[in-house]
């Protein structure tokens, strides 16, 4: 089954700094959404990109998709702090039926 | 604000007694998600009504039942709770049109974190 995998499982910064984490996935996507999880609390959604899209900004976050690579990564600039949270990315299959989260990224930014 | 709600936050329940959890979202999206989610793991589903029709995933346990009485309300009940079951539970609506092969983003509740004792 098509599953999106995160890439780093864990990544610590300070803050100012820039983090990126990456994204692969199986087969062909009708859309790649990423989606942040603060610890204990419900997920936000961060940014949906269409398989016809390359790229997609939204404030300090930016994302990118290779589908010939069937990756994407999602680059937050400038860290704070309170960026500390779990990133998960989900893809959605070519048929539009199947939604599979990631295992996600923790990422600890450091003040 | 439109959002989404669950409730409890937290329950507690007995191994083997049943339990129920609910959803409730003023968004007027059509599709309602249920998720399970373990500590450090990606959120799992486990089934989605599309309107009034109502999915269910493949490897979700028959212990899992979920009901839909109307467009804000939506209901997991747990039969029969065991120890593997205790987890978070989320859950999301979208306003998804599956026929049209257009997927959006879910917006989520805050999850009813249970303990089965």
């Amino acid at each position: 089954s098509q599953q999106g995998e995160e890439d780093p499982q864990a990544l610590s910064i300070q803050e100012g700094e820039n983090a990126t984490m990456n994204c692969s996935y199986k087969t062909s996507i009708n859309n790649l959404q990423w989606y942040r999880q603060n610890s204990g609390r419900g997920l936000v959604h961060l940014i949906l990109i269409r398989s016809n899209e390359r790229e997609k900004h939204s404030g300090r976050l930016r994302v990118t998709l290779d589908t010939s690579k069937k990756s994407s990564s999602l680059l937050i600039t400038a860290s704070r702090a309170a960026d500390t949270a779990s990133y998960f990315c989900a893809t959605v299959d070519n048929y539009g039926q199947n939604f599979v989260f990631g295992p996600g990224t923790r990422l600890s930014v450091l003040p | 604000d439109a959002m989404v709600i669950q409730n409890p936050r937290y329950q507690v329940t007995q191994f083997g007694k049943p339990v129920t959890l609910s959803c409730s979202q003023t968004l007027n999206h059509n599709v309602m998600y249920w998720y399970q989610q373990k500590s450090s793991q990606a959120p799992k589903l486990l089934f989605h009504y599309y309107d009034k029709d109502f999915n269910n995933e493949a490897d979700t346990p028959d212990n899992f039942q979920s009901r839909r009485p109307n467009t804000s309300f939506c209901f997991l009940d747990i039969r029969s709770p065991g120890l593997g079951d205790a987890a978070m539970y989320l859950c999301a609506t979208s306003r998804d049109n599956f026929e049209g092969l257009k997927r959006y983003e879910q917006y989520f509740g805050p999850g009813t974190r249970l303990t089965v004792t």
